[in-house]
């Protein structure tokens, strides 16, 4: 069975400050990692992935994740947040050969200006 | 790329009534998620599909609730009746199955209001 836990229901943070997003998760085998993106009234949009290599990822908007394979987490980071950075933030993994993700149940993260 | 294209975007509708959300993913993509999303439940997968054929619906609700998938560019979500537990905004999304590492592509969803 595969897990993902992202511990806050809400992040808040000034914005210029850097950001951090927790997840961690629990997986069969390699975990293949994910986080997405849910702005008001639209879909998911996926971020950046982990598969393999270094263990920290770049990604879209100026995102990167961390892995943490001790500490089986990954979580999203970004240097200066933006209040347009404001949104849902969503976790995923999928390991053991699963073609389904499982999703966290998301972290709201609002940035004040 | 258009991407995965979801319709409605918004359906009312009265307890009882049947329901159908459309959806038509991305070109080239061989698989294909349902998901729903609520408040209280997060984000739950409902049917997964590959190649047109259903994998995996042990997340569908109840016997009410059924998805098909005609071909590779159009699938189908229907509910009959419909009930006010229903209403959460429902997601299509697709993706390459080719390789475990595809992220998915989310439509924009459409919510469902059962009064």
């Amino acid at each position: 069975a595969q897990s993902v836990a992202q511990p806050e229901d809400q992040v808040n943070v000034a914005e210029g400050n850097p950001l951090t997003v927790k997840c961690t998760y629990s997986v069969s085998g390699n975990p293949y990692l994910f986080w997405y993106v849910q702005y008001p009234n639209r879909g998911l949009q996926f971020l950046l992935k982990y598969i393999t290599g270094d263990n920290l990822v770049k990604g879209s908007y100026g995102f990167e994740a961390e892995f943490n394979k001790s500490q089986t987490s990954f979580h999203l980071k970004k240097p200066s947040a933006l209040v347009s950075d404001s949104a849902l933030y969503f976790c995923a993994v999928k390991g053991g050969g699963s073609y389904i993700p499982t999703f966290g149940r998301g972290t709201s993260l609002i940035v004040h200006p | 790329d258009a991407g995965v294209i979801q319709s409605p975007r918004h359906e009312v509708t009265e307890m009882g009534q049947e329901v159908t959300l459309r959806c038509k993913p991305i070109s080239g993509h061989n698989s294909l998620f349902w998901y729903r999303q609520t408040m209280m439940r997060g984000l739950e997968l409902l049917i997964y599909f590959n190649n047109n054929v259903p994998i995996d619906d042990s997340g569908m609700p109840e016997d009410r609730f059924s998805a098909k998938m005609p071909n590779a560019s159009f699938s189908t979500l229907k509910i009959q009746p419909s009930e006010p537990r229903d209403s959460a905004v429902y997601f299509c999304a697709s993706s390459l199955r080719g390789s475990s590492d595809s992220p998915l592509h989310f439509g924009n969803g459409t919510r469902l209001t059962v009064t």
